[in-house]
């Protein structure tokens, strides 16, 4: 069965920073991408950052580029979320979720499995 | 807002047939990139409801279905079910930004 359990998140101050860590089970891990999505409270899914299964390629959403790092492990079937310099509109919770291939291809990213999301507040 | 454009709530009562529309564009649905839809029931993650436009992964029930035509695509639910009241979003590409994957706003689902 796979599952991605998350951890990290909680309460941080405008200009501070956090670790959003992920760890997979039930999947060879280094054979999906692995993305990072987000929901502000009231607003919809935002796309934030995805990561390929060798770990080689990286994209991020313009909001975020610059300040938040992806990462995996794959000796760990972890992959995470530095967070840095966030500011108030990155109050949201954070799901990290699997992509169906290993490679990223932007036009056909589809989400298979989804982690159960972590709060992050960030206030001024 | 996003470029793929959701009613923010539809209802049905039991037993009932209700549809989400994904308003969209010739930069993205339009343009023949595929249409996802996802579910995410209350304090649950979400989970994928179906892929590439009218497929549904195993396990999902075929009261759940998707379309897709032109510049927008559906998502119909029908017998509605109590335990179909969730927040329902599509996804797609859009050639017109600079990131991959984009998500409606999603659509709130009450079962009346």
């Amino acid at each position: 069965e796979v599952q991605l359990l998350q951890s990290g998140g909680g309460s941080v101050q405008t200009g501070g920073s956090l670790r959003l860590p992920c760890e997979a089970s039930g999947f060879i891990f280094s054979n999906n991408a692995m993305s990072w999505v987000r929901q502000a409270p009231g607003k919809g899914l935002e796309w934030v950052s995805v990561i390929s299964g060798s770990g080689t390629k990286t994209y991020y959403a313009d909001s975020v580029k610059g300040r938040f790092t992806i990462s995996r492990d794959n000796s760990k079937n972890t992959v995470s979320l530095q967070m840095n310099s966030l500011t108030t509109e990155d109050t949201a919770t954070y799901y990290c979720a699997r992509l169906t291939d290993s490679e990223v291809r932007p036009v056909a990213m589809l989400f298979d499995f989804w982690g159960q999301g972590t709060p992050v507040t960030v206030s001024s | 807002q996003s470029v793929l454009t959701q009613p923010p709530s539809v209802s049905g009562a039991p037993g009932q047939r209700v549809t989400i529309d994904c308003i969209g564009s010739t930069f993205n649905i339009g343009a023949g990139y595929d249409v996802h839809w996802y579910q995410r029931l209350p304090g649950k993650a979400p989970k994928l409801l179906i892929y590439g436009n009218t497929n549904r992964p195993t396990g999902v029930p075929d009261r759940f279905s998707g379309s897709k035509s032109g510049t927008s695509a559906s998502l119909a639910i029908t017998g509605l079910q109590t335990e179909d009241e969730a927040d329902y979003y599509c996804q797609s590409y859009d050639s017109n930004l600079s990131g991959p994957g984009v998500f409606g706003g999603g659509t709130k689902v009450t079962v009346l």
